[in-house]
């Protein structure tokens, strides 16, 4: 049962354009998201959240939308770089577990060209 | 370097062998999570771990089994290998896993 699911296995954009990367998920009781990039050879690292409160969250370059009716968040990335090209995994934490246990996507893999 | 140590890098044995990965969590972090990544899968959770007690697990088999120490670092011990066991094995370390684990660099694991 994939609570979490990134239906896009690859993206690919053109530097300085935008990269859009979504998620769904089925669980109502996530209540936190998470996106996390993910370079060859490398550990996963965070990106940037959003709590369930609210629907949208900056950081830089980076914008996650969450629509909660949808069951669907997105990750804008404006512009993109060629830096940028990981693979992107969405997570979400379910509130009344109380563990803090990220349940994860099968990830995205963005290919940004120069 | 995130601050979460894994060891070994690299390890390959052969089917039926007994292997330990091991981590050590960033400093003040008490909680370790477990991840298992096949080939072109996403990252699986299998056990947590909070300042020394199991808090939560996942699909975790049961010929796998794992423990965090009292000086927080923790071991996952994989038995009778299988093929299928050939992984990226994560650990992950936090204090409020709402702002995000720090993931070590993994544990590769080959079973020949």
């Amino acid at each position: 049962d994939q609570q979490v699911k990134q239906n896009s296995p690859s993206l690919s954009v053109q530097e300085g354009r935008i990269s859009i990367l979504n998620c769904d998920y089925t669980n109502s009781m996530f209540d936190y998201f998470l996106w996390y990039k993910k370079y060859p050879a490398e550990g996963p690292t965070f990106l940037i959240s959003i709590s369930s409160i609210k629907d949208k969250n900056e950081d830089g370059r980076f914008t996650v939308f969450l629509n909660k009716s949808a069951k669907h968040l997105s990750l804008h990335i404006v512009p993109s770089q060629p830096g940028d090209s990981a693979v992107y995994f969405c997570a979400a934490i379910d509130g009344s577990s109380n563990t803090g246990k990220l349940i994860f996507g099968q990830g995205t893999t963005l290919q940004v060209k120069p | 370097d995130s601050g979460v140590t894994q060891t070994p890098k690299h390890l390959i044995t052969a089917t039926g062998q007994r292997v330990t990965l091991r981590c050590s969590p960033r400093s003040g972090d008490l909680s370790v999570y477990w991840y298992q990544q096949s080939l072109d899968q996403g990252l699986q959770f299998l056990i947590q771990y909070y300042n020394g007690e199991e808090r939560a697990k996942g699909n975790i088999l049961e010929r796998f089994s794992a423990q965090q120490f009292p000086d927080l670092h923790s071991e996952l011990n994989l038995s009778s290998l299988e093929l299928g066991d050939s992984a990226l094995y994560f650990c992950a370390s936090s204090d409020d896993p709402g702002y995000g684990y720090t993931f070590g660099s993994g544990t590769r694991l080959t079973v020949v």
